[in-house]
């Protein structure tokens, strides 16, 4: 079946840094890439919706200058977390649609991102 | 000051018990629904799905049921293992203008206890 692969799965920062987290369709293509963050005990939250070869589109309170998308191809999108604060410590989930359509959506395994 | 955090609806049975676990979602315009599992640390993996021209469906130990009417979704699933515990969340996808966006309901952790 589909397989989306997520990396890094876990990764810790200073405070101010930048973090890139990788989200890759590994047998199919992907057209739309969605970006989740999940804080403990909590649900899902979409962030934004990646499309490839255009602009993401962010969901109401989420800072576009602060997570930049990137979805250069049809099997990768990118999210950067920039200048990272304690705050931004969260799992992170990306999920991918297959290139044909239908309904499915495959998710990445998750970062787990904390900030120090 | 102090924060108060969420806490997830919670459902525990015995190994071999029948387990339902509901989900009321939002959007009357949603056509297409998705339970999911999520394990601790890791992605929400698949379970079932429903579209909106079927009120029922059937896949190995888990049932779907969808009554557009009260705008409720439940997962039943026979025979609960000790590996069926974990959190599991319902999603709807809304269709038109917000096709694609899947919006995900509040949880619910189940433990299946041997």
């Amino acid at each position: 079946g589909a397989v989306v692969s997520q990396h890094p799965s876990r990764v810790i920062c200073k405070s101010g840094t930048s973090v890139k987290i990788e989200c890759r369709s590994l047998d199919f293509q992907a057209t739309t890439m969605f970006w989740y963050r999940q804080f403990p005990k909590q649900s899902l939250m979409l962030m934004a919706t990646s499309n490839e070869g255009s602009k993401a589109t962010y969901e109401q309170g989420v800072e576009k200058d602060k997570f930049l998308i990137n979805h250069a191809s049809l099997t990768l999108s990118t999210l950067t977390v920039t200048s990272a604060h304690p705050e931004d410590s969260s799992f992170y989930i990306c999920s991918a649609r297959e290139h044909q359509g239908g309904y499915g959506y495959t998710f990445g395994s998750g970062t787990r991102l904390t900030v120090v | 000051g102090e924060s108060v955090g969420l806490h997830l609806p919670t459902l525990s049975v015995q190994e071999g018990d029948n387990s339902i676990i509901n989900c009321a979602y939002s959007n009357s315009a949603s056509d297409y629904f998705i339970w999911y599992k999520q394990e601790s640390g890791k992605g929400p993996q698949f379970i079932i799905d429903i579209r909106s021209n079927m009120d029922k469906r059937q896949g190995q130990r888990v049932t779907v049921l969808l009554n557009k009417t009260v705008k409720h979704l439940s997962l039943q699933i026979a025979a609960t293992q000790p590996g069926d515990s974990a959190v599991y969340f319902c999603a709807e996808n809304a269709g038109g203008t917000s096709y694609g966006k899947l919006t995900f309901g509040q949880g619910t952790i189940l433990t299946v206890h041997p």
